[in-house]
């Protein structure tokens, strides 16, 4: 099977960097996505990595290493409106997802 | 992009009965996929609806507890049967792939089974 594990909560203040950290086990897996759920809504795409990398995309950035079986969201000048709970993900192809437990972030002012 | 919208958004049901919910896509899709997602938890894939076959379970998800309908590309539905308290979740359908391997999720239902 797969599982994936990632901090249960994070905190931060605005305007600053933080980093979710995402460790995996897999047989094999296509790529690592990284979705955002605000409180009450549905998640949405954030970023996807489907080779070892920086992937950037605006204040969004994730990382992948496969041979460290290590992924990470890095969230640049954060904004109260980034509270909000991140979830990797797992691809094994066919668009099936596995998630992690996900990471709750909480920014202050 | 996709735009998907889901019914009923809430409900609170008796023990023992059934609920279908319906998803809805704005374009014709191949594969649709129903999630579940209890309190404060992750996502967990109950489905793969592929239309013109029988919906692929996932380990530990019954036809007979979870029976989906999908009729044409553009619609799903999954009954939750025999409802129990446990089943009080989040069901939340979802499409893809988009650019990047993008899934795009509906709002979700929220059920509470009394």
């Amino acid at each position: 099977g797969q599982s994936l594990e990632q901090p249960s909560e994070v905190t931060a203040v605005e305007g600053a960097i933080v980093q979710i950290n995402c460790t995996y086990q897999t047989s094999g897996f296509y790529g690592l996505s990284w979705y955002q759920q605000h409180d009450g809504g549905a998640p949405t795409f954030l970023s996807y990595n489907a080779l070892d990398g920086l992937e950037e995309t605006g204040r969004f950035s994730s990382f992948l290493s496969r041979s460290d079986s290590y992924g990470y969201l890095l969230l640049q000048e954060l904004q109260m409106k980034d509270s909000a709970s991140y979830f990797c993900a797992l691809n094994s192809g066919y668009s099936t997802l596995t998630f992690g437990k996900g990471t709750m972030l909480l920014v202050s002012p | 992009s996709a735009v998907i919208s889901q019914k009923p958004s809430r409900d609170i049901c008796q023990r023992g009965t059934s609920l279908t919910i319906q998803c809805q896509v704005d374009s014709q899709v191949t594969m649709m996929f129903w999630y579940r997602q209890q309190p404060g938890q992750s996502l967990t894939l109950i489905a793969t609806a592929n239309q013109g076959s029988e919906a692929t379970y996932e380990s530990g998800f019954v036809i007979d507890k979870f029976p989906i309908s999908r009729p044409n590309l553009t619609f799903s539905t999954l009954t939750v049967s025999n409802m129990s308290p446990e089943d009080s979740s989040i069901y939340l359908c979802s499409v893809g792939p988009g650019l990047q391997e993008t899934q795009y999720f509906g709002p979700g239902t929220r059920l509470l089974v009394l």
